[in-house]
């Protein structure tokens, strides 16, 4: 999707292993998104940020952390994977609150 | 805690006919809806957005409807074509959320011709 990445797209981890998947915009938009999606949960929310180190917390947040450093990264890690958290990832921008989100293509995570 | 509730899983119409998708919500009324549409294997793709002072919204064959008393927008896709298929999902956002969606899980729609 235009003006924003994720990678990897695809990737096979080992429980307990530590995991971190990029989301990369070139909008210069304020506020990122981490999304996770599943069968019979649609997306759910799990970390967002409105700015240069602001992040929050969404509605599955545990077992995830977040940073943003630099406006156009936005980084989620899973300190130790576990298969729960086996899903396909989705990162989001938006330049306001509540205005429609751009989606990146996703990336597939699969805990072995 | 609010609950989103799309029409059936699936949903089946003949080429030509209209859409009619359904996103119904619980509790207190969000301040916008948004539509999305997902094809398989990408990322959502923003449609439309609804306020709640709005009551209809449209945008070439979508026409997407807020009803703030019945809990419920609708989604029409007139003249459906078999490029209109996917999976919609509906939005629900809060101006207390920040920015924090709540999302449907979605309704697959196949456009047969």
């Amino acid at each position: 999707d235009a003006g924003i990445t994720q990678s990897p797209r695809h990737k096979v981890t080992e429980t307990g292993t530590p995991v971190t998947l990029r989301c990369h915009q070139t909008e210069n938009h304020r506020y990122m998104y981490w999304y996770r999606q599943d069968p019979g949960h649609g997306l759910r929310l799990i970390h967002y940020s409105y700015g240069v180190k602001d992040t929050d917390k969404g509605e599955v947040s545990d077992g995830y952390s977040v940073s943003r450093s630099k406006t156009e990264d936005f980084l989620l890690t899973l300190e130790s994977a576990t298969s729960s958290q086996t899903s396909v990832y989705f990162c989001a921008i938006s330049d306001e609150a509540n205005y429609g989100y751009t989606f990146g293509s996703g990336t597939r995570l699969t805990v072995v | 805690s609010q609950k989103i509730e799309q029409n059936s899983e699936a949903l089946n119409i003949q080429e030509g006919k209209t859409a009619t998708l359904t996103c119904n919500y619980t509790n207190y009324s969000p301040a916008y809806l948004q539509w999305y549409r997902q094809d398989p294997g990408r990322g959502p793709v923003f449609l439309l957005l609804i306020r709640e002072n709005e009551k209809e919204k449209r945008k070439e064959r979508l026409k997407v409807t807020f009803d703030t008393t019945l809990k419920q927008s609708l989604f029409h896709i007139t003249a459906s074509q078999p490029a209109d298929s996917a999976t919609y999902l509906c939005a629900l956002d809060y101006n207390t959320n920040a920015g924090k969606s709540t999302f449907g899980d979605g309704t697959t729609l196949t456009v047969k011709p």
